[in-house]
């Protein structure tokens, strides 16, 4: 089957990075994306890797190995605005987004 | 970046009425548009991809009989919620994908909150 794991909820502090991490086994592999939900609202846009690597956007990077089946978001200089809901979801052969539980972000002052 | 809307953002209904709701990608054609459902603190569930000219590719345990999809043109669908109960009351999200298949990304609606009496 299709799976893809991710931590249920983080907890970080105003101003420091946080890491969150994705696991992926699905059948294919077209693209991996990370979202952004606030809650409340529809997901928004965050990052795409489809190659193995680093792609860095600002506060946010994201990460993708894919012999390891493995993505990370790093979110620098938190802010409180970052508390959200993060979803990792990855495009299989079939061109279908397998979408991940997503994990809560609370930020601390 | 691409934007799609959606239509209505909250309606509350009594139970056994049907609902539509309404999604458009307003700056490009869209041949294949997405229904999720979202339950509080849990993930989006696609309930089906909608293609223009076609009918919908429902998931597994969707009825479709009850969730009713019609992409009559490149960006317009509409999804039904026929004789609505209480246990539908969810938070509906449409998204769209842009013809390329490679592109990077699907553009999400607003979501529509929808609350069965």
């Amino acid at each position: 089957g299709q799976n893809i794991d991710q931590p249920t909820e983080m907890t970080a502090t105003e101003g420091a990075i946080v890491q969150i991490n994705c696991t992926y086994q699905t059948s294919g592999f077209n693209g991996l994306f990370w979202y952004q939900q606030h809650a409340g609202e529809a997901p928004t846009f965050l990052s795409y890797n489809v190659l193995d690597g680093l792609e860095e956007k600002g506060r946010f990077s994201s990460f993708l190995s894919r012999s390891k089946g493995y993505s990370y978001l790093l979110l620098k200089e938190l802010q409180m605005k970052d508390s959200a809901s993060y979803l990792c979801a990855v495009r299989d052969s079939n061109y279908q987004l397998i979408w991940g539980a997503g994990t809560k972000l609370i930020i601390k002052p | 970046g691409a934007v799609v809307s959606q239509h209505p953002s909250r309606v509350i209904c009594k139970s056994g009425t049907s609902v539509k709701i309404e999604c458009r990608s307003l700056d490009f054609q869209a041949t294949t548009m997405f229904w999720y459902r979202q339950f509080p603190k849990q993930s989006l569930m696609l309930m089906a991809t909608s293609n223009e000219g076609s009918k919908a590719t429902y998931e597994q345990g969707v009825e479709k009989d009850k969730f009713l999809i019609n992409h009559a043109s490149l960006t317009l669908s509409t999804l039904t919620v026929t004789s609505a109960h209480p246990e539908d009351s969810s938070f509906y999200i449409c998204s769209a994908r842009p013809p390329d298949r490679d592109s990077e990304t699907q553009y999400f609606g607003p979501g529509t909150r929808l609350l069965v009496l």
